[in-house]
């Protein structure tokens, strides 16, 4: 069954460390997003990428790294420098970007620093 | 810069009646999408309907249909013949026609009781 796959669902990190959350697609979506929600929040778009090996910054960078090598795949990783980074992340995919496709999100990750 | 609102935190319907959500946004653009997404409390996104900006005609999908009022810029969504598992948080969300960045609202809490 083609669709994005989040992993892990649940993820503790201790203070001062680097955490990567994984998302994958078999969707064959050329764009690929990455939400953080809090509660109250909505959806807030930390960065986005639309080919492989370039990527740009959403709203809420700071703090946050990512990587696009493959069409399939676009960890992000939640650094120390994120002052903030217990919530609820969430992974998208769409078409070619400028078209009119929607999004398609992942089931999400649960992280919270202990 | 664009912005969603969705003025009702919460609401409550009695099963098997009709319920309207509200969503308003603020945009300069003429070129745009809107959408409707439910997060049930699995916490996966899912689309509820989409409607394009150019398009008179409301969108309608089963029980789901819009209200778009272009010119009020407002898109409110009616949910016909409530059923228990329409319980789940709704957000309203833009995106621009020539750039696939989505802004979310803040989300209404969607309440069913038997």
């Amino acid at each position: 069954d083609g669709g994005i796959t989040q992993s892990p669902k649940y993820l503790f990190r201790k203070e001062g460390q680097n955490v990567t959350l994984s998302c994958e697609q078999n969707l064959n979506h050329d764009a690929m997003y990455w939400y953080r929600q809090d509660p109250g929040q909505g959806l807030r778009l930390i960065y986005y990428s639309q080919i492989v090996n370039d990527f740009q910054k959403g709203d809420i960078a700071e703090g946050y790294s990512v990587s696009r090598e493959k069409k399939e795949s676009f960890p992000l990783t939640v650094t120390s420098a994120q002052k903030n980074p217990t919530a609820f992340y969430l992974c998208a995919s769409s078409t070619l970007a400028g078209v009119t496709d929607t999004q398609y999100f992942g089931p999400g990750t649960r992280l919270t620093v202990l | 810069a664009q912005t969603v609102t969705q003025s009702q935190p919460e609401m409550s319907v009695q099963e098997a009646e009709t319920v309207t959500l509200s969503c308003t946004y603020d945009t300069s653009e003429s070129d745009y999408y809107l959408f409707w997404y439910k997060q049930p409390p699995s916490r996966q996104m899912i689309l509820v309907i989409r409607q394009e900006a150019y398009k008179q005609q409301n969108a309608t999908e089963n029980r789901f249909s819009v209200n778009f009022q272009k010119a009020a810029k407002s898109f409110s969504l009616k949910i016909s013949d409530s059923q228990l598992g329409d319980a789940a948080m709704y957000f309203c969300a833009y995106r621009s026609g020539g750039y696939d960045k989505i802004i979310f609202g803040k989300g209404t809490r969607l309440h069913i009781l038997p």
